[in-house]
């Protein structure tokens, strides 16, 4: 079945600093790939999201490249913000041959990200 | 429209009580998926509709679990005969489509505590 991999957490870093949080996954047909993130007291909200292989997302200074090669959508942001403290879970939305998807998501297990001034 | 909004935001039950929460979605998505999440992890499918037909149930759901969406608006999950390990947030999704193109709209959750 489908799975998500994020990297253990939880990741603290001081304010400018660089983050990647590295994520894999495991798929029968060709996913999409979301990058959601949960901030204290709320919803998820998207963040970036691709939809085919080589395709980079990006949002609020926020990257990341669907490698298909490497299973990997790792999200990466050049310098980090204390507001961007919050937990980043990775996903994907399985799409068959021939174009059909189901809709629902896998997650990973979320990553916990602290950035101190 | 203020996004997905889900109703209660706590609840508070016993061991073997039934509880209902409700789920009104983006008034133009047609599509509407139920998660549940632990803490410390991430959301697990359980659920969805396309309008008003529920097309999928994840194993998880469990014969005392039912969710319904009559005439395709709002949703109701409900849980009867509550046990300690039924304790989660539950999330509400909707999505016009199969959210890949535009992505899935989240509620803030219902949390879930069985003492």
């Amino acid at each position: 079945g489908d799975s998500v991999t994020q990297m253990e957490g939880p990741v603290t870093l001081s304010e400018e600093a660089f983050l990647t949080i590295n994520c894999t996954y495991t798929a029968t047909g060709y996913p999409s790939l979301f990058w959601y993130v949960q901030y204290p007291g709320e919803g998820l909200q998207l963040l970036l999201k691709a939809t085919k292989a080589d395709d980079k997302g990006s949002n609020k200074g926020f990257e990341a490249t669907y490698r298909k090669e490497t299973t990997s959508f790792h999200l990466e942001k050049g310098s980090v913000q204390v507001s961007d403290s919050a937990v980043y879970f990775c996903a994907l939305s399985e799409v068959y041959a021939g174009g059909t998807s189901y809709g629902k998501l896998t997650f990973g297990q979320g990553t916990i990200l602290t950035v101190h001034p | 429209d203020t996004g997905v909004s889900q109703n209660p935001r706590h609840k508070i039950t016993k061991r073997g009580q039934n509880v209902t929460f409700r789920c009104d979605p983006i008034s133009e998505h047609n599509r509407l998926y139920w998660y549940r999440q632990t803490l410390g992890q991430g959301p697990e499918f359980l659920t969805y509709f396309q309008n008003e037909a529920q097309l999928e149930k994840s194993r998880l759901l469990s014969d005392r679990f039912s969710a319904e969406r009559p005439k395709g608006s709002f949703s109701t999950l409900e849980i009867q005969r509550t046990e300690q390990g039924d304790s989660a947030m539950y999330l509400c999704a909707s999505s016009q489509g199969t959210g890949t193109l535009y992505g899935y709209t989240f509620g803030s959750g219902t949390r879930l505590t069985v003492v």
